[in-house]
């Protein structure tokens, strides 16, 4: 079945620092590719997107492009605030939902 | 409107209490969801409700009773519950299929004592 595997965390950055968190997908059909992020106590919110191979998403200074030859969807940022400490989820489009990655947390020190 | 409204936003409930969690949505999207989060783990997939029917029940135990009156309203009627059910649920609308993803509600978050 479809399924996200991001890599573990917690991922702790300094202030400034330059990020990246992993995301593979399984390469069935032509899925639509997320990044959600979720603050404390807060519901996910859509970071990005892209719909298909090579697209760029971008938002808030993230970004994430959709490789097909790699089956990723990694994302980066170059210079992470204190405000980006969340939790960061990957996330698919199957037939009827989404499948989602058990998430990332990043904290950024000042 | 862009939102997908949760209520209440915090609710504690005695284990036999019967309660209602609400989601609305004015984003014209035709599937509705109801998702389970514990603390440090993903949404766990509850309920998927796709053009007012149910189209997906995640083998959820029958205390949890989900109910959609129309394209915009989706509830969750709750009943006899325990307290590992204390929890984070969280609403979410999209279209059909979710090619541009989900809009996710702020969650309501359920303490059973």
């Amino acid at each position: 079945g479809d399924s996200v595997t991001q890599m573990e965390g917690p991922v702790t950055l300094s202030e400034e620092a330059c990020l990246t968190i992993n995301c593979t997908y399984t390469a069935t059909g032509y899925p639509s590719l997320f990044w959600y992020v979720q603050y404390p106590g807060e519901g996910l919110q859509l970071l990005l997107k892209a719909t298909k191979a090579d697209d760029k998403g971008s938002n808030k200074g993230f970004e994430a492009t959709y490789r097909k030859e790699t089956t990723s969807f990694h994302l980066e940022k170059g210079s992470v605030q204190v405000s980006d400490s969340a939790v960061y989820f990957c996330a698919r489009s199957g037939y009827s939902t989404l499948t989602f990655g058990k998430g990332t947390m990043l904290l950024v020190s000042p | 409107d862009t939102e997908v409204t949760q209520t209440p936003k915090h609710l504690v409930m005695g284990m036999t209490n019967k309660k209602s969690l609400k989601c609305e949505q004015h984003m014209g999207h035709r599937a509705m969801y109801w998702y389970k989060q514990k603390a440090k783990k993903p949404p766990e997939l509850m309920f998927v409700y796709s053009y007012e029917k149910l189209s997906i029940n995640e083998s959820v135990p029958s205390r949890f009773s989900p109910e959609c009156p129309n394209s915009s309203l989706l509830n969750l009627h709750l009943h006899a519950l325990q307290p590992e059910d204390s929890a984070l649920y969280l609403c979410a609308s999209s279209q059909v299929p979710p090619t541009d993803g989900y809009t996710f509600g702020s969650g309501t978050r359920l303490t059973v004592v």
